[in-house]
Formats: C-alpha cells, structure tokens, sequence
C-alpha cells in the first residue's frame, strides 16, 4: 500500500476483554515497529519485526501483550484481558531494512484503544 | 541504555519568525543516528530530518534544520518561517547503531504558530 495502515483507528472495549490491534505496513517494508504513546507522552517501544520473526519484544509490559507477524507482512498486537491502563494509542511503524537507514520509519495513524 | 530529553513543553512563535526545539540524549554509543518527527492533531507520526553522528555537516531539509552539537550530546531542530501548519508536537529520536536499531523518543515539545 501507499502508507502504514493501522486498524481500526479507535476501539473501545471493556475491562478484562480481548482485542487485537492490526498493522498493514508498506509493501516490501521488512521491519516493523510497535510502538504505545500514552496522552502526553512520546512513543515507548513495544515489539520490532525483521520478517517473520520478532527481533525485539523487549518493550512488551508483560505477558497480556503479544504480536505476531506470521507472513513478514501485516502485523497484529494481541492484548489480553484488558485493563484501563492499557488506554492509549497504538502506533505501527515500519522501513524497508533492518532500521539503519536515514530515511526514517513511516508511521501508520494509530489505534486510540479505550479500556472502560 | 538512551535517553532522551526534551525539556520545553510548550513553546510559541510568530508566524514567519524561526523556532528552535530543544533535544539533549545520553548514550554511551560513539556512533547513533537521531531523527525528528512532526506530530499533528491527526495523531501521524511524519518524518522530518535525520543526522547521523558522524555526519560532518548539520542536516538541512527545507525549513528544517538540525542544530548538531556532538560534544554537548544535544540536537537542536530549527525551524525557519514558521508556518500556521507547523503547529503540532514535535518528537526526536535517537537509535543506536547496532542491537536492534530501534529508536527511543522523547517526551515531545508542543509548537504553537500564531498569525
């Protein structure tokens, strides 16, 4: 695609629920990124792919949260049994190598999760 | 492991006057490449300039340009002829040149043009 599509652009759901948050980054792009950015905050990092696999899952809060990226395409973070601090958006990145390059990483519009 | 920091929250310009954001990192690494993004009320993430540590000039895009000092570990964005469509949050970044290559980002300077 044209750019880093995320959906769905806003979900909210109810404490102690189940939801998945997907990212369709940049045809050919091999790295991605997740990212959380908490209102007035900058992004914290969650999870890097490079292909298939991921990388780096060091950013994960704990056991509730997982990703995965079965095709080395389109990504998607798994939250389990919600809480209210979970809130925040969601923001997909990705780049065409391993991250080293100069051009930056394209970002999707992110997913505003809403834990009630 | 890095840190960066940003230590204006806010800041406000005339418009068509220039304007400098304020980013200071800590690292250990001798070579890093830092990046600024542009955050809008759209909630985008849009890449502005990049500069690598060991670049020998200061990067220039456009308006943009980045006041690097190596020494000072601080990396500066300057804005010139501030445009009403530059408000927005302001991010930089630092990644580390080797592990995983991925970038850590401050806490974001607001920016406010005024007319």
């Amino acid at each position: 695609g044209a750019g880093v599509s995320q959906t769905p652009s806003n979900k909210v759901t109810e404490k102690g629920k189940y939801v998945e948050l997907r990212c369709d980054p940049i045809s050919g792009h091999t790295a991605l990124y997740w990212y959380r950015q908490s209102l007035g905050q900058g992004p914290e990092f969650l999870i890097y792919f490079q292909g298939t696999g991921a990388a780096d899952d060091s950013g994960l809060p704990n056991d509730r949260f997982f990703a995965v990226r079965p095709e080395g395409s389109v990504s998607t973070l798994k939250i389990q049994r919600t809480e209210r601090g979970d809130s925040a958006v969601y923001l997909c990145a990705s780049s065409p190598n391993t991250g080293q390059g100069r051009d930056g990483y394209t970002f999707g519009s992110g997913t505003r999760l809403t834990v009630v | 492991a890095q840190k960066i920091t940003q230590t204006q929250p806010g800041m406000f310009v005339q418009e068509k006057e220039a304007v400098t954001l304020d980013c200071t990192y800590d690292t250990s690494d001798q070579s890093y490449g830092l990046f600024w993004y542009k955050q809008p009320s759209s909630g985008e993430m849009i890449f502005l300039i990049y500069q690598g540590s060991y670049d020998e000039q200061n990067a220039t895009e456009g308006r943009y340009s980045l006041n690097f000092q190596k020494a000072r570990k601080s990396a500066n964005l300057v804005i010139s002829a501030s445009q009403l469509g530059d408000s927005a949050m302001y991010f930089c970044a630092m990644r580390p040149r080797g592990g995983s290559y991925i970038p850590t980002f401050g806490r974001g300077t607001s920016l406010i043009v005024h007319p």
